[in-house]
């Protein structure tokens, strides 16, 4: 099983939409969370990052984690087209594993005009 | 451009030969690593440099693999006798660590590596 588990999706959705995009991992010392978007052939780009439980918003964005239940998500307001890429859901533990990033497998999102 | 720049960009090779990618790093940024990233799936980590010193390796990172960082700058991750099972995209990151709550890895483009 791998630490961090995501559903690949694809997922497509009309732009307007509300997305929502989740993951699900399992190794309790994980304390930091992140979302990366990556375009197709490039590197992944940092959108939210977050430390324990909680919400944290930034524009359309909204990322939550719930640590009881070692869930992560992912809400994207008012989709856009260029909003369409591979997601990407990561988190590290600190401590000595400083920076070690466990990724999830990735959701394909597409919004379409 | 101040972001994390690889080098090259694709990389086609035959089995068995040895090929070297480079990563430049953000200046002042103290930590780099190197993560794999095959089709469909997320990027793996292989290895990270704080400064110069190369503080832990995965256990993806056969013998075949070797990483330098060099007086802290920029870093070549080197893979010898490749092998087909070896392509995928090699990313590059970097961060300035103060504190876990500002070790944001910032992403190169990547290196695709294709093994004939």
């Amino acid at each position: 099983q791998k630490e961090v588990e995501q559903d690949p999706g694809p997922l497509s959705v009309p732009e307007g939409a509300i997305v929502s995009l989740n993951c699900t991992y399992s190794n309790s010392a994980f304390q930091y969370f992140m979302w990366y978007r990556q375009y197709s052939r490039k590197g992944p780009e940092l959108l939210m990052y977050t430390y324990s439980s909680g919400n944290k918003e930034d524009g359309r964005f909204t990322a939550q984690v719930d640590k009881s239940s070692k869930y992560i998500s992912l809400f994207i307001r008012d989709s856009q087209p260029s909003d369409s890429a591979t997601y990407l859901c990561a988190a590290f533990a600190g401590g000595t594993s400083y920076g070690k990033l466990t990724f999830g497998q990735g959701t394909i999102l597409t919004v379409h005009p | 451009d101040t972001g994390v720049s690889q080098d090259p960009r694709h990389k086609i090779t035959k089995r068995g030969q040895n090929v070297t990618f480079r990563c430049d790093p953000i200046s002042e940024h103290n930590r780099l690593y190197w993560y794999r990233q095959t089709l469909g799936q997320g990027p793996e980590f292989l290895t990270y440099f704080q400064n110069e010193a190369q503080l832990e390796k995965s256990r993806l990172l056969s013998d075949r693999f070797s990483a330098e960082r060099p007086k802290g700058s920029f870093s070549t991750l080197e893979i010898q006798r490749t092998e087909q099972g070896d392509s995928a995209m090699y990313l590059c990151a970097s961060s300035l660590l103060l504190a876990a709550s500002t070790d944001t890895q910032y992403f190169g483009p990547g290196t695709r590596l294709t093994v004939l």
